[in-house]
């Protein structure tokens, strides 16, 4: 139990267009999902907190009109990179926090990586 | 401030035993993680600690010590599937985590 799935797992896409990027919870609900980026040799850096019907919460530097999330189900948490450019190129990781459980608990995505060309 | 400071590298040969480190500055505390992640890979949960002290999960160990703001990740038995990053990670009164650059650990036959 305790699946989260990222779709698509890698994408390259040409400078200036637009990349989804989904977060599943295949068997549990999750009112929060957390987005992360982690580029080479780095820590993952968290991005924003998503919470299910409401507004995500992004960290200091994190433009959000950029990355936009959507968060419209217990289950599915949604990352656009809008107008890409190579710079955005990284390892996104999504994890979900079950709706029921403790709130130490995460469990993570097993990434997308982005090529921006 | 948020501070966690774990090496960059270290190097063991297969069948030892390696102690990571890991020392954290952060805005409260909930909980310390350490997580494995292999190239290309999600992170993958090892253990958590919340109390001062051992726990002891097969060949991997995880240490705490909430007044030195001190941890460390045992592996016993090295194996050349450990070959990988430990992350250290420390869970905020947020809940939120932050997260160390992770130390790359080399196994050698």
């Amino acid at each position: 139990g305790a699946v989260v799935s990222q779709h698509p797992s890698w994408v390259i896409c040409k400078s200036g267009t637009s990349v989804k990027i989904e977060c599943r919870s295949l068997d549990f609900q999750a009112t929060t999902m957390f987005w992360y980026r982690q580029f080479p040799k780095q820590s993952l850096m968290l991005m924003a907190t998503s919470n299910e019907g409401s507004k995500a919460t992004y960290e200091q530097g994190v433009e959000k009109d950029k990355f936009l999330i959507n968060h419209a189900s217990l289950t599915l948490s949604t990352l656009t990179v809008t107008s890409a450019h190579p710079e955005d190129s990284s390892f996104y990781i999504c994890s979900a926090r079950p709706a029921a459980g403790d709130q130490e608990t995460q469990y993570f995505g097993p990434g997308t990586r982005l090529l921006v060309l | 401030g948020q501070n966690i400071d774990q090496p960059t590298e270290m190097t063991a040969t297969e069948g030892a035993i390696v102690q990571i480190n890991c020392t954290y500055q952060t805005s409260g505390f909930n909980g310390l993680f350490w997580y494995q992640q292999h190239a290309g890979e999600a992170p993958t949960f090892l253990s958590y600690n919340v109390l001062d002290g051992l726990e002891e999960k097969g060949r991997f160990s995880s240490f705490l010590s909430r007044s030195k703001g001190y941890s460390y990740l045992l592996l016993k038995e090295l194996q050349m599937k450990d070959s990988a990053s430990y992350l250290c990670a420390v869970m905020e009164s947020n809940y939120q985590l932050v997260w160390g650059a992770g130390t790359k650990l080399i196994i050698k036959p």
